[in-house]
């Protein structure tokens, strides 16, 4: 159990469009969700929490305005690239806690290229 | 956000030798847990760690909750070629975020 899915696990798009991640839990729900980034041999950087039904938090220095986060159900929480840039280009992982097993379960990330 | 400082930022080892990595904060943590992360992939559990002072086992694998509730190491005993990846430690708040140390990159020659 504790299954989080990523999709898509990679994505080449434009500068200028938007892109958007989808994490979904499997086998149960999660209330909250967690986006991180992580650049190449670097460590994971929490972005946003994503609550369900409510806005989300952001880490200091993110921009709400262009990493919208979207946690409309218990099963799924998306993330949004506005306006891309070749500088966002990264890798996104999410995060969800199933109550019933310990830890953390993290979707397998999305490789995003802007270009 | 927070990030745990982690040691030794690399290791190149034997097969067969133990391997010890450690993750310190300035801040207090409710829960250390030890991931591994392969090339391309999400971090996978390897321990979690629920109260100070604990010491739990998983196999090979071997990980302490410091007294002090701000640091943990990870000890690996014999290590196979398979270890190979990135270990990240991760600290939990009572906010329930979770914050990674910078990563240890481990590299076991056969």
């Amino acid at each position: 159990g504790a299954v989080v899915s990523q999709h898509p696990s990679r994505v080449i798009c434009k500068s200028g469009t938007s892109v958007k991640i989808e994490c979904r839990s499997l086998d149960f729900q999660a209330t909250t969700m967690f986006w991180y980034r992580q650049f190449p041999k670097q460590s994971l950087m929490l972005m946003a929490t994503s609550n369900e039904g409510s806005k989300a938090t952001y880490e200091q220095g993110v921009e709400k305005d262009k990493f919208l986060i979207n946690h409309a159900s218990l099963t799924l929480s998306t993330l949004t690239v506005t306006s891309a840039h070749p500088e966002d280009s990264s890798f996104y992982i999410c995060s969800a806690n199933n109550p019933g097993y310990y830890g953390y379960t993290f979707g397998s990330g999305t490789r995003l290229t802007v270009v | 956000g927070q990030q745990l400082n982690q040691s030794p930022q690399s290791m190149f080892i034997q097969e067969g030798e133990d391997v010890s990595m450690n993750c310190t904060s300035s801040s207090i943590f409710n829960t250390w847990l030890w991931y591994k992360q392969d090339p391309g992939e999400g971090p996978v559990l390897l321990i979690a760690l629920y109260k100070a002072g604990e010491l739990t086992s998983n196999g090979r694998l071997t990980a302490q909750f410091g007294i002090t509730r701000k640091d943990s190491f990870l000890n690996i005993s014999a290590s196979i070629p398979s270890d190979v990846g990135i270990y990240f430690c991760a600290g939990q708040t009572t906010g329930n975020q979770f914050y990674f140390g910078t990563g240890t990159s481990l590299t076991v020659i056969p």
